[in-house]
């Protein structure tokens, strides 16, 4: 499968655990993006990463929020002391090249806080 | 703020009809257009995308643009059932060109 990997494909956590959501690009792909889709809302952009570089964090939540693309491994997102309002959809998508490219998304994870 | 502005539908259409899915955006400096499907629990899948100002066709699916009216559209020829999802446009805008922004979708129900 040469497509965007997320898993694990649902996630669900107790408030105030942590979540971790791990993405691996496209095959030659080395552009990382992470989208949030809460329930009746479109899709938000949070974070783009090269490897093992944030380049873009305008929309990632200012607490409890941390996103990395080590130079092994996939991309991770991370949501430390979740809460009820972090239930949503978390897709990873991926690009070839920057800037202005087409971005191909992951199944995504959805992720349910108890 | 940087907007994409849909209408969310339901957009009804028989089938083997032309659906015709609008999309206006607020950044008059956006370089890039998107059109991604979404079925209901599903991820986007790209479908379309468009740079330059005209139509672009592939297969059933025409994209047009339209800058100066800041006007992105989608036409599907021939709709069939399967076509029935939630269609959302995405612009990038940022300097960087790489953060895409979505409208929230329009919902398309084709009947058999």
């Amino acid at each position: 499968n040469a497509g965007v990997m997320q898993n694990p494909r649902h996630l669900v956590r107790r408030r105030g655990q942590e979540a971790r959501l791990r993405c691996s690009p496209m095959k030659g792909h080395s552009h990382v993006y992470w989208y949030r889709q809460l329930p009746e809302e479109g899709l938000k952009f949070m974070v783009y990463l090269q490897k093992e570089n944030i380049i873009d964090e305008s929309g990632m939540p200012k607490e409890r929020f941390s996103a990395e693309f080590p130079k092994e491994g996939p991309s991770i997102l991370r949501i430390q002391q979740v809460v009820r309002g972090d239930s949503a959809a978390y897709f990873c998508a991926s690009s070839p090249k920057v800037p202005y490219n087409e971005q191909f998304f992951g199944p995504g994870t959805r992720l349910t806080v108890l | 703020q940087k907007e994409v502005e849909q209408n969310s539908g339901p957009l009804s259409v028989p089938e083997g009809a032309i659906a015709s899915l609008n999309c206006t955006y607020s950044d008059r400096g956006s370089q890039s257009f998107f059109w991604y499907r979404q079925y209901s629990g599903k991820s986007p899948e790209l479908i379309m995308f468009i740079y330059s100002n005209g139509d672009k066709e592939d297969g059933r699916f025409t994209a047009q643009l339209n800058k100066a009216s800041q006007y992105v559209s989608l036409l599907i020829r021939d709709s069939q059932p399967s076509d029935s999802a939630t269609y959302l446009c995405a612009v990038i805008h940022n300097q960087a060109g790489t953060a895409l922004i979505f409208g929230k979708g329009t919902t398309l129900s084709v009947s058999s």
